[in-house]
């Protein structure tokens, strides 16, 4: 059963620090790791998708990585704005015939000015 | 903007009745899945449809069932609600074939 952990819980930091959330799975079998962001109240916005084939994706001042062996994700902010505040969650999917995810608890951040 | 909308927005219901909340999804999409997100929680998945058939199921209990349309609209129905079903309920579909799924606003459901 995949297990998914995000680490911190929480985080708050001035604007314009760079950031590092981190997501760790139990099941090394994980097929795509998928971030997520999250406002208060809202739906889910997909930020970055990492399939199976790939080490990392970028967009923007978002970078993701996957390491498979280590069961490890992260996800890096650069010069972080008050309006990167929200709720970070990973996702891990398994290689199953259906693509149920599963999520961490989320981090939620908070960048103030 | 995902091109998922949900309906509706907000709902309160007592203890005891059933619900239905509603999905939309983009047109091609044949996969939709369920989640659960209590408050300050993970979403947990509850079911997947693809065209028209459950396709997976999370450890929820039978009186959470769904309908997929060929519209790529969908349905979750919850009968004898409970207080711990209070909860924000999203909807996410795909495309056919593809793994990145695309998240609805939610349906927050109030049992009292």
């Amino acid at each position: 059963k995949q297990e998914v952990t995000q680490i911190p819980a929480a985080l708050s930091v001035p604007e314009g620090e760079n950031l590092v959330l981190n997501c760790s799975f139990t099941d090394s079998a994980i097929y795509n790791l998928q971030w997520f962001r999250q406002d208060p109240g809202k739906g889910l916005t997909s930020l970055l998708l990492i399939q199976s084939s790939q080490r990392e994706q970028t967009s923007g001042r978002l970078n993701a990585s996957l390491d498979k062996s280590s069961g490890r994700s992260t996800l890096y902010i650069a010069a972080s704005q008050p309006g990167d505040s929200a709720t970070y969650l990973c996702a891990g999917q398994g290689g199953t015939s259906y693509g149920k995810l599963t999520f961490g608890q989320g981090t939620i951040l908070t960048v103030h000015p | 903007e995902t091109g998922v909308t949900q309906s509706p927005t907000h709902l309160i219901k007592t203890r005891g009745q059933q619900v239905t909340l509603r999905c939309s999804s983009q047109s091609g999409h044949n996969t939709v899945s369920w989640y659960q997100q209590a408050l300050g929680q993970g979403p947990q998945f509850i079911f997947q449809y693809y065209r028209e058939e459950e396709n997976g199921r999370g450890n929820f209990p039978p009186r959470f069932s769904g309908l997929q349309f060929p519209n790529y609209s969908s349905e979750l129905n919850v009968n004898a609600l409970e207080l711990d079903d209070s909860a924000l309920y999203l909807c996410a579909s795909s495309f056919d074939g593809s793994y990145e799924q695309y998240f609805g606003p939610g349906t927050r459901l109030t049992v009292t």
